[in-house]
């Protein structure tokens, strides 16, 4: 069954680096288009990168542009996300997901989420 | 880019209770509007698509409408597992298609 796994969050200090990933199972994840959402405690959703299935195109939220980038590896079947200039306000629970079983530009399959904190 | 504004952005009813949550656009996003519930310490879930369309697996008391700007959520009789905070997501203008800011549905 279709299964999305995210991995690498924790603490880290204003300005440090981060890299999370996502493992996906039971579908290629090349097949469909990727994004990465987060939600900041307390708070509502948010979308911060997308990348196509092709790979040929990337956005970002204005918010982390030219401090994110969104990447994959085919052959492990994962996203990733380094987070680069971390701030405070990027602390947040990171979810990938995807959307394999509908066509309405949404999101039927998520991961479970990983934590993300910015803190000195 | 796209607004989305939902409300309320909190309501408290009991169950039983028929629910309406309504999501607007600041543009016409043709349909292409999405609602996700999500609970406490979990990741979303998408209950409708392109504004009408039940999710595989989702409870017949969801259903969705709307056209054009303004879209609707409606829970027909609230159960005990429907205590949630509610998004809009619209579909209509990539790539980040923006969520509207969530609506709770509490405990009266």
């Amino acid at each position: 069954q279709v299964q999305l796994v995210e991995s690498g969050g924790g603490l880290v200090k204003p300005g440090g680096s981060l890299r999370l990933s996502c493992a996906a199972s039971g579908f290629t994840l090349s097949d469909y288009y990727m994004a990465w959402i987060r939600q900041a405690p307390g708070k509502g959703l948010e979308w911060v990168s997308y990348i196509s299935s092709t790979g040929s195109t990337i956005y970002y939220a204005d918010s982390v542009r030219g401090r994110f980038t969104i990447s994959r590896d085919t052959a492990e079947n994962s996203l990733y996300l380094q987070m680069n200039s971390l701030r405070a306000e990027d602390t947040a629970v990171y979810y990938c997901a995807t959307e394999i079983g509908v066509s309405a530009a949404s999101l039927d399959y998520w991961g479970q989420g990983v934590l993300v904190i910015v803190s000195s | 880019d796209i607004q989305m504004t939902q409300s309320p952005s909190s309501l408290s009813a009991s169950v039983g209770d028929r629910v309406t949550i309504t999501c607007r656009a600041s543009q016409s996003i043709g349909s292409f509007l999405n609602w996700y519930q999500q609970k406490a310490g979990r990741a979303p879930k998408l209950l409708i698509f392109t504004a009408s369309s039940l999710q595989s697996g989702v409870p017949s008391r969801f259903s969705g409408s709307g056209s054009g700007t303004e879209y609707t959520l409606t829970i027909s009789s609230l159960q005990p597992e429907d205590f949630a905070t509610y998004y809009c997501q619209q579909g209509y203008s990539t790539p980040l298609y923006t969520f509207g800011q969530g609506t709770k549905v509490e405990m009266k």
